[in-house]
């Protein structure tokens, strides 16, 4: 079942902060997060192994919930590069890195 | 650096006709993997290969196949084109966790 993102967009000045959120209604082993800029492939940015892990990435950070099975991704004084849409991925399970995405927030950061 | 290529960036078929989409990657990744993207749904696995001539259905693989002959190849086969597959296709290689993506190729079926 895919992870429910939300919001499903929103609009930022430069320097704003923001929070997307991914909730799954099974167990989390792993929560994978990516970002797609426009015409561009998704690329990854972070991969948060255990519940409670948090990582960061420059002004990206991520947190880890198991208990609640929810992932947050953080971007701090954003910047008009952090514009495109963020996709969070579960993964099923297995060494193979077999994921299953969320539907994706597209994020907008304006001057 | 990790490099995955896709055979065409854009595609236009007529409907019925057999479509093959490449995906090449030089990194010696076991994992290999076709999506496919559509506005407001994501990334929708279709197929995953973990090993040459291996292959598993993702959560839509009907009216696809696909062929693993060589580490480096997945391929992605539309049988019969149908104006429904009308849509972006997303190739992705990986060795454990993080996944690389080629740059899609945007199949229009007419």
């Amino acid at each position: 079942q895919q992870p429910v993102q939300s919001p499903q967009a929103v609009i930022l000045r430069e320097g704003e902060d923001a929070v997307i959120n991914c909730s799954s209604s099974k167990a989390l082993y792993s929560v994978h997060w990516y970002r797609q800029k426009h015409g561009e492939a998704p690329v990854f940015l972070m991969i948060l192994l255990k519940g409670g892990e948090q990582k960061g990435h420059d002004k990206i950070s991520a947190s880890f919930n198991e208990k609640k099975q929810q992932s947050s991704l953080y971007l701090t004084a954003s910047q008009l590069s952090y514009s495109g849409t963020y996709f969070c991925g579960l993964s099923r399970g297995g060494s193979q890195g077999n994921l299953i995405f969320g539907k994706g927030t597209k994020l907008s950061v304006k001057p | 650096d990790v490099k995955v290529t896709q055979s065409s960036r854009y595609l236009v078929k007529r409907t019925g006709e057999k479509v093959f989409l490449e995906c090449v990657q030089d990194m010696d990744h076991e994992n290999m993997f076709w999506y496919r993207q559509d506005p407001g749904l994501g990334l929708r696995l279709i197929y995953f290969s973990y090993d040459v001539k291996m292959k598993e259905k993702g959560d839509i693989p009907e009216g696809y196949s696909v062929s693993r002959e060589k580490k480096e190849r997945f391929s992605l086969i539309l049988e019969s084109a149908s104006t429904n597959q009308t849509s972006m296709y997303l190739c992705a290689s990986s060795l454990s966790a993080e996944q690389y993506f080629g740059p899609g190729t945007r199949l229009t079926v007419t």
